[in-house]
């Protein structure tokens, strides 16, 4: 199985700040994808990221809220700019290993914003 | 649009009882469906991948089934102990090419010990 790790774990952030959140996964993949899980809820696809490319967004998101970048096959990160209370969720980076249909999570980032 | 519902939200067992948790999903037509586990304020584990053409897949006291014309997925837990204690998500992929999830709202459990 993939072994996916994200940093920070946890963050704290006022208002009006940006964070940037980084998943690796330990192999190469061709698609790494980022949830969000707002408290209570249940796991919604911010985007879609291809290495070489810009990412895909799904309705409701945009790139200027959170730009990602993908700078090779295992690294991604994630950016959630200009924070609001509402953006108090936790993250999740997501990918499959090649050949398999498995998605795999990583642990995922808890932030709160104040 | 795809919508996945997970009945119900929330259910307390005694050890020892199977757990049966239910996912229903509108739009038959998937590529697979996936059932994770997780713990609270931590990421998601995989527990079973069902493909569309499967109707079960068995991991050790886990067991699921698909009846993808009937919209439904069940999870079976047999002799269930109080570290099954988490939530349990279920998740359609629509096609090979685009790994989107959809995923349910989740069934809270807790195993009584």
């Amino acid at each position: 199985s993939a072994v996916i790790s994200q940093k920070p774990s946890r963050d704290i952030c006022q208002r009006g700040t940006s964070l940037t959140i980084q998943c690796q996964v330990d192999s190469q993949v061709t698609m790494m994808f980022w949830y969000r899980q707002q408290p209570g809820q249940s796991l919604t696809l911010i985007a879609t990221a291809n290495q070489g490319s810009e990412a895909t967004y799904e309705s409701g998101f945009v790139i200027d809220k959170f730009p990602i970048s993908r700078p090779n096959l295992t690294f991604s990160t994630l950016t959630v700019s200009n924070m609001s209370p509402e953006d108090s969720s936790i993250y999740l980076c997501s990918s499959s290993q090649g050949g398999t249909d498995t998605q795999y999570f990583g642990p995922g980032t808890r932030l709160t914003v104040l | 649009k795809q919508e996945v519902t997970q009945i119900p939200a929330a259910l307390s067992v005694p050890e020892g009882e199977n757990l049966v948790l239910n996912c229903s999903f509108t739009d038959s037509a998937i590529y697979n469906l996936q059932w994770f586990r997780q713990d609270p304020g931590k990421g998601l584990t995989s527990l079973l991948l069902i493909q569309s053409s499967q109707r079960e897949q068995t991991s050790g006291r886990l067991n699921a089934s698909l009846d993808k014309s009937s919209g439904r997925s069940t999870l079976y837990i047999a002799a269930s102990q109080p570290g099954d204690s988490a939530t349990y998500l279920c998740a359609v992929r629509r096609t090979a090419a685009g790994n989107k999830l959809t995923f349910g709202g989740g069934t809270r459990v807790l195993v009584k010990p």
